[in-house]
């Protein structure tokens, strides 16, 4: 089982469609959690960290299941500009070094 | 509000040359690191240090060597490159106030022929 697994996708999705990832993880003792934006050749950005309460950000909600051990991101009234790539990614509790990637879920908002 | 720079943006270098892909951040960040990224692939973590004057490998660290010699700075040099090395490099930054989210640097753009 892979560390960090993501549905590759493409998710393709109308304009002011609501889409949700998922993201699970193999180590129950990862602490935190991020999901990160990709725009194509460019570098990764934090999106939001996801806590354990969940949170919202805007159009963004980020849950935590740390039962079922995956995380997920929820975009509503999505917008051309949210067409990315969004990674998901786990840091194991007590090492500040150990951030694990995982590939991405391609999204496409169309017009 | 520079963030983390890397320089230079793009490169194209001989089998067997050398280079230093400088990165530097002035948000005082203890962490940095060093990725590469393959078309298609996910990051791989190639060095990354948690101060200056620490260093250490991670997943990829062949063919590549890094210093940090100050909280800014960390270049990372190649040395006789090799096709296989032709990747996006990007260099990263965290602190445990930020709780670890990272800041990249725009990348830089290898290839190796």
């Amino acid at each position: 089982r892979k560390e960090v697994e993501q549905d590759p996708g493409p998710f393709n999705v109308p304009e002011g469609a609501t889409v949700a990832f998922n993201c699970t993880y193999s180590n129950s003792a990862s602490q935190s959690f991020f999901w990160y934006r990709q725009d194509c050749r460019k570098e990764p950005k934090l999106l939001m960290s996801v806590y354990s309460s969940g949170n919202e950000d805007g159009r963004f909600t980020a849950q935590l299941n740390r039962a079922s051990q995956y995380i997920s991101l929820l975009i509503r009234d999505s917008k051309l500009s949210d067409s990315a790539t969004y990674l998901c990614v786990v840091k194991w509790a007590g090492n500040n070094r150990k951030l694990i990637w995982g590939l991405g879920t391609s999204l496409a908002v169309n017009p | 509000n520079a963030g983390v720079t890397q320089t230079p943006k793009f490169r194209i270098l001989k089998i067997g040359q050398s280079m230093t892909l400088q990165c530097a951040q002035d948000m005082n960040h203890n962490y940095m690191y060093w990725y590469r990224q393959d078309p298609g692939m996910g990051l791989k973590l190639i060095y990354y240090s948690v101060g200056a004057g620490i260093t250490d490998k991670g997943e990829v660290p062949n063919g590549y060597n890094v210093s940090r010699s100050t909280t800014e700075d960390f270049p990372l040099r190649l040395e006789l490159a090799a096709p296989s090395q032709t990747s996006v490099y990007f260099c990263a930054s965290s602190s445990r106030e930020a709780n670890y989210g990272y800041t990249f640097g725009s990348g830089t753009r290898l290839t190796v022929v």
